[in-house]
């Protein structure tokens, strides 16, 4: 089976501009939520969508949008980019079942630099 | 879902068992407790999870204390490859709002050649 992938690994943007990111979940897999992590911090929740809507949400402001596919794809949005958000965003698949445990499985993420 | 506290660093040799450790004073019986580790310039593994019992994979052994206030991570014969962040997380069992987690600064381990 595939693991997750995500693209682009890397770029650049400035200041205002925005920036879409995007990931294909492990087959099998329904629910994809995407992390954002700061240079020498743990990753941080954004958001996470399950059957096409967001389903959750870290507390991250609106500029900051997803989308999910009938396939379970996903993109990560960021308009009126700023410094501060250059990071590494990482998107995670897992399976939603009724057993309670809950494992994620990582892309290696898009690292984003705003100049 | 509660928070844990997990040393900032630790060494181990290669070849020896690496024991990490996470106290997680506040968990609620329904939290399970997980441990993913970050590889540099990697997404984060999964590696273990377990609820009140201890548990082994073919990665590691997850021990669980009876009070289920803290855990150890065992990885029983450390190879350089296992070099990296190490996340202790807990959160609840069944959570169909999100399936969130909440990730600390982690154990940093190094293994010593």
């Amino acid at each position: 089976e595939t693991g997750v992938t995500q693209s682009p690994t890397h770029l650049i943007k400035t200041r205002g501009q925005q920036v879409t990111l995007r990931c294909s979940s492990q087959s099998g897999h329904n629910t994809v939520s995407w992390y954002q992590q700061a240079l020498g911090q743990g990753p941080q929740f954004i958001f996470q969508y399950y059957r096409e809507e967001e389903n959750g949400r870290g507390n991250f402001p609106p500029r900051f949008s997803g989308l999910q596919f009938p396939n379970y794809s996903s993109e990560l949005n960021v308009n009126a980019l700023e410094l501060d958000d250059s990071a590494l965003y990482l998107c995670a698949s897992s399976l939603r079942h009724d057993s309670g445990a809950n494992v994620l499985t990582f892309g290696a993420g898009s690292r984003l630099t705003v100049l | 879902d509660a928070k844990t506290t997990q040393p900032t660093s630790m060494d181990c040799a290669e070849g020896r068992a690496a024991n990490l450790p996470c106290n997680h004073s506040t968990i609620s019986g329904n939290e399970y407790v997980y441990w993913y580790r970050q590889i540099h310039s990697q997404g984060p593994q999964y590696i273990i999870h377990g609820l009140k019992n201890n548990e082994t994979n073919e990665m590691a052994s997850l021990i669980i204390t009876e009070d289920r206030k803290s855990s150890t991570l065992i990885l029983p014969h450390a190879t350089l490859r296992d070099t990296a962040v190490y996340y202790c997380i807990v959160r609840v069992a069944i959570n169909f709002g999100n399936e969130k987690l909440t990730f600390g600064t982690g154990t940093r381990l190094t293994i010593i050649p």
